[in-house]
């Protein structure tokens, strides 16, 4: 298995530019989650997703971020407009979700895409 | 809320030296703890993870954690560390499930000294 691949893997913008980030989970997972790590803040969840649908966005920091996952192989992360202090380095990682108990469901983490917004 | 706290920004242990990170968390059901692993410019690599049963458990590469409910700890080890366990070690905890997401602690780095 490839394991979760995240695209691209580095990017560099300038303020006020529409970032596109993009994620395939690993094939047969059902649960997919976009965090963002900082030295200030360290790892945050930013949004995570069950059967494609999403569960909980509340880590979403502003409108201008959307996260959309229109099938069980691919899903995006968008920031529009871009600003400096979005900078960072975002991961995906996906997960095989039980029914109401842990089966093996680790959460696999791609390599991250590492944003710089000049 | 749930939180997980990693009280030690940085450790410095010599090669060949046991090693323990410390967490703890707060949570206010039974949590399901999980210990990764970044090397630099990498993604992050389960280590090991506790859901319920034996409170110590074994994970990859050596380690081994000790989860202390009274604490609110899971706390990670190693008898001997290695050149190679240079890396951030985060602590997380989850809600269950499996289709939550984490809450992580801030990390720990770990420098090893020849």
């Amino acid at each position: 298995d490839a394991g979760v691949i995240q695209s691209p893997r580095h990017e560099v913008t300038e303020m006020g530019q529409e970032v596109t980030l993009r994620c395939k989970p690993i094939s047969g997972h059902n649960s997919l989650f976009w965090y963002r790590q900082t030295m200030m803040r360290g790892l945050e969840l930013l949004i995570y997703f069950n059967n494609n649908v999403p569960i909980d966005d509340s880590g979403m920091p502003e409108d201008r971020f959307s996260a959309k996952m229109p099938n069980a192989s691919f899903s995006t992360l968008k920031i529009q407009p871009s600003e400096p202090r979005d900078s960072a380095v975002y991961f995906c990682a996906s997960s095989l979700a039980g029914q109401g108990f842990w089966i093996d469901n680790e959460q696999f983490f791609g390599p991250g895409t590492r944003l710089t917004v000049l | 809320a749930q939180s997980v706290t990693q009280p030690d920004i940085h450790i410095t242990v010599s090669e060949g030296a046991s090693l323990e990170l410390r967490c703890n968390y707060s949570y206010g059901a039974t949590p399901y703890l999980f210990w990764y692993v970044q090397s630099p410019g990498q993604g992050l690599q389960l280590l090991l993870k506790y859901f319920s049963g034996d409170t110590l458990v074994q994970g990859i590469k050596g380690f081994e954690a000790e989860f202390k409910r009274s604490q609110s700890s899971f706390n990670l080890r190693k008898p001997s560390v290695h050149w190679s366990d240079a890396a951030e070690y985060f602590c997380a905890v989850g809600d269950g499930g499996g289709a939550d997401g984490l809450t992580f602690g801030k990390g720990t780095h770990l420098i090893i000294q020849p």
